[in-house]
């Protein structure tokens, strides 16, 4: 039972590269988001999906792009990395909405752009 | 703007001991609360989900409670364990077609064998 997975674990970026962050979970969830957790900040809702197709900003949206092409999935992009963007990421997802149901979470993935 | 506050910052206890996490809110017109744990480099496992309409949770050695008049939640830990040691964190979901999860800091839980 995989449950959320995140990939990669674990990468370095030089300022202006672009890469993509892939979450992955298995339990049939109809939403999917992504978090930032910086120090001393707290964990910030990026964006967001409820259902196969849809997306929408969270709290602090700029600098990233996404998509959920198929419902399993929900991609996040850096189109020019930002030394501001050095955090570490994590992907959730829940059966319905947040406010009926619990919200299960990855692995994180921890991203440095120098 | 809701606002998410945990004190204190950081716990450290001796194995054996009961103890007790506070949260605090400061919207009181939340969907619900849910507690979970963070391990060093690692993600998020959740603990205890707790629904406006309910006052407490519990799961084996943990108990959450959830005042929503007051603005507060506990998290009670019996009989505390080095395992137990971590970031204990809580989240509100409140606001109306809110689909995020508003997160105190955390307190970091230390339990000395």
């Amino acid at each position: 039972n995989a449950g959320v997975t995140q990939t990669p674990k674990f990468r370095v970026l030089k300022t202006g590269q672009s890469m993509t962050l892939l979450c992955a979970q298995d339990m049939n969830h109809e939403y999917m988001y992504w978090y930032r957790q910086d120090p001393g900040m707290g964990l910030r809702l990026i964006h967001y999906s409820v259902g196969e197709g849809t997306t929408a900003k969270g709290e602090v949206p700029d600098g990233y792009n996404v998509s959920r092409l198929k419902k399993q999935n929900f991609l996040l992009g850096l189109e020019s990395a930002a030394p501001s963007q050095t955090s570490v990421y994590f992907c959730a997802s829940s059966l319905y909405s947040p406010m009926n149901t619990e919200a299960f979470f990855g692995q994180g993935t921890r991203l440095t752009v120098v | 703007k809701q606002e998410v506050t945990q004190i204190p910052a950081a716990l450290s206890v001796p194995e054996g001991e009961n103890l007790v996490l506070n949260c605090s809110f400061t919207d009181s017109a939340i969907y619900n609360l849910q507690w979970f744990r963070q391990d060093p480099g690692k993600g998020l496992t959740s603990l205890l989900l707790i629904q406006s309409s309910q006052r407490e949770q519990t799961s084996g050695r943990l108990n959450a409670s959830l005042d929503k008049s007051s603005g507060r939640s506990t998290l009670y830990i019996a009989a505390s364990q080095p395992g137990d040691s971590a970031t204990y964190l809580c989240a509100v979901v409140s606001g109306a077609g809110s689909y995020q999860l508003t997160f105190g800091k955390g307190t970091k839980l230390s339990v000395i064998p």
